[in-house]
């Protein structure tokens, strides 16, 4: 079975600029998180999104949103871009809301300009 | 107080040897605990689970979890170089309506040959 995917692999942006990042879950999961890495920390927690709707948001600016379509599919949105939102966002799927076992993508490098 | 404490090391450890990487972790609540291991430049890969106080072990991996001490400790016997990578412990926090894993900033484990 296919894993998580995440398109696009790397992007380059410049300041005030706008992004959409992707991710597919593994096939029946129903639930998606996004996470940002910054280099040298653990990842961090931006959205939870279980049966299209918005469970949880970590400690981000409103420039970041998420939605999750009836696929399970679901695209992250950053406006404004930051020289400091330079990272790799990663995506977690999970079979249902519950995190007991959480399996991440292979993530999208964005670097801003 | 960090939610999710490691020492980053690096924690060197000749091939065949054990290594132990160790993890605190301040919310008394916590009910999962996960380690994942992160390759230069790749996404986290979940490893191992843990529920209960105890150990679980699988093949050279063994994990340990002490509430009351509020610690969880990852164990790989016979250590590899392939082995080197940074290990990622990982808290499920949350509440019924959503869940999050916290992560600390890892330990960067070194196996040499």
């Amino acid at each position: 079975d296919a894993g998580v995917t995440q398109s696009p692999t790397h992007l380059i942006k410049t300041r005030g600029q706008q992004v959409t990042l992707r991710c597919s879950p593994i096939s029946g999961h129903k639930s998606v998180s996004w996470y940002q890495q910054v280099l040298g920390q653990g990842p961090q927690f931006i959205f939870q999104y279980y049966e299209k709707e918005e469970r949880g948001r970590g400690n981000f600016p409103d420039r970041f949103s998420a939605r999750q379509f009836p696929n399970y599919s679901s695209e992250l949105n950053v406006n404004a871009l930051l020289l400091g939102d330079s990272a790799l966002y990663l995506c977690a799927s999970s079979p249902s809301g519950r995190i007991n076992e959480q399996f991440f993508g292979p993530g999208t490098r964005l670097t801003v300009l | 107080q960090k939610e999710v404490e490691q020492n980053s090391g690096p924690l060197s450890v000749p091939e065949g040897a054990i290594a132990s990487l160790n993890c605190t972790y301040s919310d008394r609540v916590s009910q999962s605990f996960f380690w994942y291991r992160q390759y230069s430049g790749k996404s986290p890969e979940l490893i191992m689970s843990i529920y209960s106080n105890g150990d679980k072990e699988d093949g050279r991996f063994t994990a340990q979890l002490n509430k009351a001490s509020q610690y969880v400790s990852l164990l790989i016997r016979d250590s590899q170089p392939s082995d080197s990578a940074t290990y990622l412990c990982a808290v499920n926090k949350g509440n019924t309506g959503f869940q999050k894993l916290v992560f600390g900033t890892g330990t960067r484990l070194l196996v040499s040959p």
